[in-house]
This record gives C-alpha cells, structure tokens and sequence, in this order.
C-alpha cells in the first residue's frame, strides 16, 4: 500500500525551514527518504526503523512514529541545493519490497 | 566503484513490439528492484529479485516479465507494448540485510 506524503510542494527561501510528511495505514519495518533531481536518478538520503529513533546528518533529519506509523522529514536552514523531490519509501517487514510516495517537490530559491 | 549500471539509456518502441531493459548492481550488491516512473510520479514497485528468483511482485501484468543472473545483474523483459508503457525505468540495487537502494540512472523508454 502506497504511503501518503504531504504536502505535494514546498516553495523556500535559502534559510528557511521544511517539514515533509510520511504516512502509512499497515505497520512498517522501516522508512526510506530519497531526493531526486529532474533528470537524475533518486539518491538515498537515510533510513529510519521501527524504535522510533531520530537520524540525521547536518541540516537534513528525521524521524519515525512507530505508533502512528508517520515518518517526517526536517530540513532547516535550507540551501539551493535542497531542490528537487523527496520520496519517502515504505518496507512492509525486512528485505521486502520499498513503496514509494508520490513525492514532494522542494523549489528553494534565493 | 561503479554504481549502478543500467542500459540502453533512451529506447524508442512501437506499439506491440517487445523490450528487454538490463542493470548491473553496485559491487556487492546482490538485490536488484525494479521500478517504472511516470512524468511526476513516484517510482511504482514491478519486482525484486533475489537468488536468482523474483521475490515479490507489484501490481504489474504478466507482460513484465525478469530475470537475474548469477552474477546478480538482472534483466527486464516487457512484450505486448502499449502507449502506457512509455515511462522511465529505474533499477535499484542494495546488499541483503543492509540500509538504503542505489539507483541507477535509468532507461527512458518510449512506445509510439
């Protein structure tokens, strides 16, 4: 079943802060967040499992509701290089299939 | 260290006719997924494989047919095309057990 990912866009200044939404009606192993740029291939950014654990790295983060099943994506103080759309990708139980979202597209301009 | 290796990368098709899509995993890869991207969508789930055997399947048509080799590179076969069918293809591979998908770049394919 296709996680459900909110909001659909995101328009920004450099410097400023988003929030994007991942959520699931069955119970998942884990939550995949991937950025892809127009003409390029998804690129992974991390990976959260059930435990509800934060994970991160410099200005990008996120977390796992385990109870709500709901994943979120932070990014702060936002860059141009943030730009593109993020997918959040769904694993059911280990080494199972990863569903994606319909994406969210990020515009961070100057 | 190469990442994922997907070919040709633009496909030009007419209706009916059949294609066969190939990807090399990252080194040490041993799961390759493949996906279908329409303009704007997200990647929509065709199959996994695993060992040499398809491990599960979306909701696509018997016409999406795989295949993986022993050297974990892997093959995608559509037969029947239709005008639906034009989309970018996207492999993705990952080591069992590990974290996220390497993606490859992709094979745009067109079906006139």
């Amino acid at each position: 079943q296709q996680p459900v990912q909110s909001p659909q866009a995101v328009i920004l200044r450099e410097g400023e802060d988003a929030v994007i939404n991942c959520s699931s009606s069955k119970a998942l192993y884990s939550v995949h967040w991937y950025r892809q740029k127009h003409g390029e291939a998804p690129v992974f950014l991390m990976i959260l499992l059930k435990g509800g654990e934060q994970k991160g790295h410099e200005k990008i983060s996120a977390s796992f509701n385990e109870k709500k099943q709901q994943s979120s994506l932070y990014l702060t103080a936002s860059q141009l290089s943030y730009s593109g759309t993020y997918f959040c990708g769904t694993e059911r139980q280990a080494g199972t299939a990863l569903i994606f979202g319909k994406g969210t597209t990020l515009s961070v301009s100057s | 260290d190469a990442g994922v290796t997907q070919s040709p990368t633009h496909l030009i098709k007419t209706r009916g006719q059949q294609v066969t899509l190939r990807c090399s995993p990252k080194s040490g890869h041993d799961t390759v997924s493949w996906y279908q991207q329409a303009l704007g969508q997200g990647p929509q789930f065709i199959f996994q494989y695993y060992e040499e055997e398809e491990r599960q399947r979306g909701n696509f048509p018997d016409r999406f047919s795989g295949h993986q080799f022993p050297n974990y590179s892997s093959e995608l076969n559509v037969n029947a095309l239709l005008l639906g069918d034009s989309a970018l293809y996207l492999c993705a591979s990952r080591r069992r057990g590990a974290q996220g998908y390497t993606f490859g770049s992709g094979t745009r394919l067109t079906v006139v």
